[in-house]
């Protein structure tokens, strides 16, 4: 079946220092890609999405781009905020499998910055 | 627009008691998916619904079940409680399923402990 491997963390940074968070992926067909975050005590926010390859999603200064030939879709961010401290998650969906918007998620990887 | 609302927020029960969980979607958003949060088994696929039908539904046993109301509000039940079953469950909705464009959007989750 289809599954998402995110690097483990946590990952500690010094604010405004350069952010990569690997994903990659397993499908057998081509999915939707997600980066998710989740703040303490809260629900999941989508933070940016790819639906093909080549893509790039952008949003707040995050940038991922769906790679088809790695199958991996990286979260970027290139100087990160104490208020960037969070949780990040990967995900797919693959509508075409008849899965619905059924999402698969990554482990999760812990962003924790220091000012 | 109001995001989605789940209630109770937080929720203690004892072993072999049952609980129900609530989630309303977003204003005009057919589908509801829910997930279990935990931090040994990450977020799992519990089911989704649209327009009042069970879409698609996840590796979970028959004593997880829910059901979609005509104004898509959604209920999930969860019966004969186990210790494992104490996560954070959330709840998502998007506009329709299945589509490669389509985005979810998370609740703040119910907390469900049981003793």
């Amino acid at each position: 079946g289809d599954s998402v491997t995110q690097m483990e963390g946590p990952v500690t940074l010094s604010e405004e220092a350069f952010l990569t968070i690997n994903c990659t992926y397993t499908a057998t067909g081509y999915p939707s890609l997600f980066w998710y975050v989740q703040y303490p005590g809260e629900g999941l926010q989508l933070l940016l999405k790819a639906t093909k390859a080549d893509d790039k999603g952008s949003n707040k200064g995050f940038e991922a781009t769906y790679r088809k030939e790695t199958t991996s879709f990286h979260l970027e961010k290139g100087s990160v905020q104490v208020s960037d401290s969070a949780v990040y998650f990967c995900a797919l969906s693959d509508p075409a499998k008849n899965a619905g918007n059924m999402l698969t998620f990554g482990g999760g990887t812990r962003l924790m910055v220091k000012p | 627009k109001a995001g989605v609302t789940q209630t109770p927020r937080y929720l203690i029960k004892t072993r072999g008691q049952q609980v129900t969980l609530s989630c309303s979607p977003i204003s005009g958003h057919r589908s509801v998916s829910w997930y279990q949060q935990t931090p040994g088994q990450g977020l799992q696929f519990l089911f989704e619904y649209f327009s009042e039908t069970q879409r698609n539904k996840g590796n979970f046993p028959g004593r997880f079940s829910g059901r979609q109301f005509s104004n898509s509000r959604s209920e999930m039940n969860v019966s004969t409680l186990e210790l494992g079953d104490s996560a954070l469950y959330l709840c998502a909705s998007s506009l329709i399923s299945g589509m490669l464009e389509e985005t979810q959007y998370f609740g703040p989750g119910t907390r469900l402990l049981v003793l």
